[in-house]
């Protein structure tokens, strides 16, 4: 199995909601990541987990939160989200975080979760 | 942190080989090449990768020239379905970040 699921596939939701989006992967992957992706731009990184630890925030407002519950499974909660931050949200994953043997290791992405916040 | 430079958009014709290029001018000794395609819509796709050697895989070649101050992914024979937009990343071996660049937009055109 080499894929990496994310749901929902599209979410809109209000200024005021709290939502979540899941991402999952069974690839055995201890590197997650979190990329954000407006409209005709390439992804930008927003966070990276390592051994389920968080290892890099790329300066990313609190109203993200990030949360790896086990190696398996990582969340992006949302919270009083801006009309602005409506992009596609990509997950990714890697076999191991890079450092360890010196290789570099290629990274999984899922399909995203088109988010507008209205 | 985007440490590449590549042309905004390509066309090729159908079957025939598609020649991407990427500047990366002030990469490092330990820093990887990658490149990635990203249909509409869809997640980034792996494609292939390179430090020093060229490389080649069932998808693509990588042409990395001897100063590694810039790489070519060569698509061999374009098809409709190869039309995405490429990124060419350069990556840290001990790091876990991929930064893309701006991307080219290849059109395989019938």
């Amino acid at each position: 199995d080499t894929e990496v699921t994310q749901t929902p596939k599209h979410l809109v939701m209000g200024m005021t909601n709290k939502k979540s989006l899941k991402c999952e992967q069974h690839m055995g992957h201890r590197a997650m990541y979190w990329y954000k992706q407006k409209a005709k731009k390439p992804p930008e990184l927003m966070f990276v987990y390592s051994y389920e630890k968080l290892s890099i925030n790329e300066s990313v407002p609190s109203r993200f939160s990030p949360e790896c519950p086990n190696s398996s499974l990582l969340n992006l909660h949302l919270h009083a989200l801006q009309p602005e931050d409506s992009a596609l949200y990509l997950c990714a994953s890697s076999p191991a975080p890079a450092g360890t043997s010196g290789r570099a290791y290629e990274q999984y992405f899922g399909p995203g979760t088109r988010l507008t916040v209205t | 942190d985007a440490k590449t430079t590549q042309p905004t958009s390509m066309d090729c014709a159908e079957g025939r080989a598609a020649n991407l290029p990427c500047n990366h001018s002030t990469i490092s000794g330990n820093e990887y090449v990658y490149w990635y395609r990203q249909i509409h819509s869809q997640g980034p796709q792996y494609i292939i990768h390179g430090l020093k050697n060229n490389e080649t895989n069932e998808m693509a070649s990588l042409i990395i020239t001897e100063d590694r101050k810039s790489s070519t992914l060569i698509l061999p024979h374009a098809t409709l379905r190869d039309t995405a937009v490429y990124y060419c990343i350069v990556r840290v071996a001990t790091g876990n970040q991929f930064y893309f660049g701006t991307g080219t937009s290849l059109t395989v055109i019938p």
